[in-house]
């Protein structure tokens, strides 16, 4: 059954950073493209960034470009996402996802919750 | 990149079918791929993938959930529709950039 848990929210304040971690099993990791995907309290889904088997390539929505970064070490089956200069629009459950490139979701965690407020 | 268009919600009664739409453009839900997928999701839950490229269900998904592209536009079609279908669903998309785009999220009322 593949697991994917999620960890390392909390509260920040702007400006702040954070870094989030997910680890994963029940499947083969480095076989796999993985996300983070992320929900505002009330909001839709809001996809991330996503990383390829290797680390060599990675990709982020526009709006996150600069600040966050996404990385993995496949032999620790763990996914990261160092979030930077955290604003209050940043607050959300982010969710770590199993990827192929049809979906952004394949399997998901249950979520960590970051809030930043002062 | 915007969100994808779906409506806010859709209802329908036990056992009728229903039709979310999520529209985008030709650099996402148009382009030549066919990289569409929808999520069901219950209050407090992480999403479930119920659809993938356009049509296709993981295993496990109930055959009462189809889906379809045409042009910008997919959709996900719940045939019979149960009380356990009540959730939000979100369509997403593979984009030109090789990115991700979500639609925005439609509440699926049973009445």
């Amino acid at each position: 059954e593949v697991q994917l848990v999620e960890s390392g929210g909390g509260v920040v304040q702007p400006g702040g950073s954070l870094r989030l971690s997910c680890v994963a099993s029940g499947f083969t990791f480095s076989a796999y493209w993985m996300s983070w995907v992320r929900q505002a309290p009330g909001k839709g889904l809001e996809w991330v960034a996503n990383i390829k088997q290797d680390g060599s390539e990675k990709y982020y929505v526009d709006s996150m470009k600069g600040r966050f970064t996404i990385s993995r070490d496949n032999a620790k089956n763990s996914l990261y996402l160092q979030m930077n200069s955290l604003r209050a629009e940043d607050t959300a459950v982010y969710y770590c996802t199993r990827t192929n490139i049809a979906t952004p979701g394949e399997s998901w965690g249950q979520g960590t919750l970051v809030t930043v407020s002062s | 990149q915007s969100a994808l268009t779906q409506p806010a919600s859709v209802s329908g009664s036990p056992g009728q079918s229903i039709t979310i739409s999520c529209t985008g453009t030709s650099s996402d839900v148009g382009g030549s791929y066919n990289y569409v997928s929808w999520y069901q999701q219950h209050p407090g839950k992480a999403p479930k993938l119920m659809i993938y490229d356009v049509s296709n269900r993981p295993s496990g998904v109930s055959n009462r959930f189809s889906g379809s592209k045409s042009g910008n536009t997919a959709s996900l079609t719940i045939s019979g529709l149960q009380a356990e279908d009540e959730a939000d669903y979100y369509c997403s998309s593979y984009t030109s950039s090789d990115t991700y785009v979500f639609g925005a999220g439609t509440k699926v009322t049973v009445l």
